[in-house]
């Protein structure tokens, strides 16, 4: 079955910090992978994808991930952080059809 | 604009009672999710429309559940008899059939009491 795991749920980082958030998928054939935003009281939004190609996928706002086949992983990473990505932040991967998403990350970013 | 309008944005209900949510994308010609999102956990996919055709249905929608997208174009989710462990954000999405990228709606938040 698909899965995704995130491994961090709450992180709380001052501003101008570095940022990774850790996720690791299982599935089988090729998947295509999401890291979704979602700051408070609004929808959720895509910040990147990977589908194939480049490995280190740049998104909006500064953020990038990188695809390590060998790990099952498509960790989310931000040189520098702002008070203003303060917000729930979900890896989700498609295998066939369906999208599986993780549970989450709620990160908080001191000013 | 995430071009996907849900209604209503808030439902609350009286155990027992039935309840259906709308979800209006932007275009008639693309495929459209339900995800039910509780705290503190991410959007579980329900199900999913190709234009018309319902192609496929998660364990987690029960008998009670039921989702229809007549003419290909806005869906609803109707959920019978609901229950309190129904309350959750339910989640509407869509995408264009040449991509996997989903653009999600604002949700209806449903609180069975």
């Amino acid at each position: 079955a698909q899965s995704v795991s995130q491994h961090n749920h709450h992180v709380i980082l001052s501003e101008a910090a570095s940022l990774e958030l850790g996720c690791n998928y299982s599935y089988g054939g090729t998947v295509n992978l999401f890291w979704y935003v979602q700051y408070p009281g609004q929808h959720l939004q895509l910040l990147l994808k990977y589908f194939s190609g480049d490995p280190l996928v740049k998104g909006i706002k500064g953020f990038e991930a990188e695809f390590i086949k060998s790990k099952f992983s498509f960790n989310l990473r931000k040189p520098s952080v702002q008070w203003s990505d303060t917000a729930e932040y979900f890896c989700a991967a498609r295998g066939y059809q369906k999208v599986t998403f993780g549970i989450g990350t709620k990160l908080q970013v001191i000013p | 604009d995430t071009g996907v309008s849900q209604n209503p944005r808030h439902k609350i209900t009286k155990r027992g009672q039935n309840v259906t949510f709308r979800c209006d994308p932007i275009s008639e010609h693309n495929r459209l999710y339900w995800y039910r999102q509780t705290l503190g956990q991410g959007p579980e996919f329900l199900t999913y429309f190709q234009n018309e055709a319902q192609l496929e249905k998660s364990r987690l929608l029960s008998d009670r559940f039921s989702a229809e997208r007549p003419k290909g174009s806005f869906s609803t989710l109707e959920i019978q008899r609901t229950e309190q462990g129904d309350s959750a954000m339910y989640l509407c999405a869509w995408t264009r059939q040449d991509s996997y990228e989903q653009y999600f709606g604002p949700g209806t938040r449903l609180t069975v009491t």
